[in-house]
């Protein structure tokens, strides 16, 4: 079975860019989730969705900021403009419902210089 | 508000030996406690959970974890370690009223040694 696909596995890119990350859930999952990773935070959630609708979105960081998700199959995470601080790796998951495991995608390696 | 502590950065233990790597948590409510690990240059994989019933849970690749809700542990262990262990395990708390939502440790790095 296909796991969660991420788009672009590297993304290097000059600030003030705009930085489009994508992901496709597992068929079937109802849940998605985009987390980033740092050395310094450690794994942080950004935001989910359930049945494509986003539920929390508190830990998004700032308006530059947007995660979108138009259907079940695939999701969006957007920075604009982008900024050397938010270099990270950034992880999607889904999950088949709340409280279920949630299976990881291999991340995007964001470096902005 | 929920939260997770590891308090070892790194656990070291030779092949063949028992391994515990520790997790302690804390959350309003009754718990849904994971475990996870993380190889180099890859996504966090699911081990284990509990959810309710059993304090013993068995997992993939030979690994268990014991709840403890006096202590509020929720400890992963495994008899005997292999060099393939080693990578970065997380442990991950949420409970019935935000179960989506996992709040994750800081990640306990293992390394094992021949």
């Amino acid at each position: 079975d296909a796991g969660v696909i991420q788009s672009p596995r590297h993304e290097v890119t000059e600030m003030g860019q705009e930085v489009t990350l994508r992901c496709k859930p597992i068929s079937g999952h109802n849940s998605l989730f985009w987390y980033r990773q740092t050395m310094m935070r450690g794994l942080e959630l950004l935001i989910y969705f359930n049945n494509n609708v986003p539920i929390d979105d508190s830990g998004m960081p700032e308006d530059r900021f947007s995660a979108k998700m138009p259907n079940a199959s695939f999701s969006t995470l957007k920075i604009q403009p982008s900024e050397p601080r938010d270099s990270a790796v950034y992880f999607c998951a889904s999950s088949l419902s709340q409280g279920q495991p949630q299976h990881f995608g291999d991340g995007t390696r964001l470096s902005i210089l | 508000a929920q939260s997770v502590a590891q308090p070892e950065d790194q656990v070291n233990v030779a092949e063949g030996n028992p391994l515990t790597v520790k997790c302690t948590y804390s959350v309003s409510g009754n718990p849904y406690l994971f475990w996870y690990v993380q190889y180099p240059n890859r996504g966090l994989q699911f081990l284990l959970k509990y959810i309710t019933g059993d304090n013993l849970v068995k997992g993939s690749y030979g690994f268990e974890a014991e709840f403890n809700k006096s202590q509020t542990s929720f400890h992963l262990k495994k008899p005997s370690a292999l060099v393939s262990d080693s990578a970065l395990y997380f442990c991950a708390v949420s409970h019935t009223g935000t179960a989506s939502k996992l709040t994750f440790g800081t990640g306990t790095r293992l390394q094992v040694t021949l």
